[in-house]
């Protein structure tokens, strides 16, 4: 039963557009939801996050937007940049479990 | 700062071997995760430990165990390896405090390979 998930394998964009990507969820519980992007041969790297009692969380070129009701969260990128190629993975945590649960990943490709 | 150090980086066993994996948490993070990447399976959860004591674990075998030192730092364990086992294990810390950001540090993992 996969709680987390990121329909898209894959998704490929044009430097300087913007990319968008998205994770669903099923668990009521999970209040707190992350963004983490990884490059072959090294670990995730966390990017971003928001918790449960927000909307929308904003770092520089990237934003988290979360839609409780839905279920539904996205992650967007203005603007692309050809370093941003890599596998993003969305997490979530809830209550007093500390561990995330992560999606699948979606690899994002930037094209120059 | 020292990043989440894992040793080794890759690693080659037998099937019905045991494997060792170490990982350094950031000095000062009490809160040391594991996770298994597959390809078909993504990052999954496999045990947490905070200040000694396993607080979390997921849905994995007994032949895969863990234990944490005093000075935080963490090894797994995979005993009776089998050729599913092949894998990137990620170990990740946190500072583990309650009211803190649950931004996790990862590092670049341990690939093990059963054949």
């Amino acid at each position: 039963d996969q709680q987390v998930k990121q329909n898209s394998p894959s998704l490929s964009v044009q430097e300087g557009r913007i990319s968008i990507l998205n994770c669903d969820y099923t668990n009521s519980m999970f209040d707190y939801f992350l963004w983490y992007k990884k490059y072959p041969a090294e670990g995730p790297t966390f990017l971003i996050s928001i918790s449960s009692i927000k909307d929308k969380n904003e770092d520089g070129r990237f934003t988290v937007f979360l839609n409780k009701s839905a279920k539904h969260l996205s992650l967007h990128i203005v603007p692309s940049q050809p370093g941003d190629s890599a596998v993003y993975f969305c997490a979530a945590s809830g209550g007093s479990n500390y561990k995330l649960t992560f999606g699948k990943g979606t690899l994002l490709t930037v094209n120059p | 700062k020292a990043g989440v150090t894992q040793t080794p980086r890759y690693l080659i066993k037998t099937r019905g071997q045991q494997v060792t994996l170490s990982c350094s948490p950031i000095s000062g993070h009490r809160s040391v995760s594991w996770y298994q990447q597959t390809p078909g399976q993504g990052l999954q959860f496999l045990f947490e430990y905070f200040s000694e004591t396993q607080r979390n674990k997921g849905n994995f075998p007994g032949r895969f165990s863990g234990r944490q030192f005093s000075n935080s730092r963490s090894e797994m364990n995979v005993s009776t390896l089998e050729l599913g086992d092949s894998a990137l294990y990620l170990c990740a810390s946190r500072a583990g405090s309650l009211l803190e950001n649950y931004g996790y540090t990862f590092g670049s993992g341990t690939r093990l390979t059963v054949v």
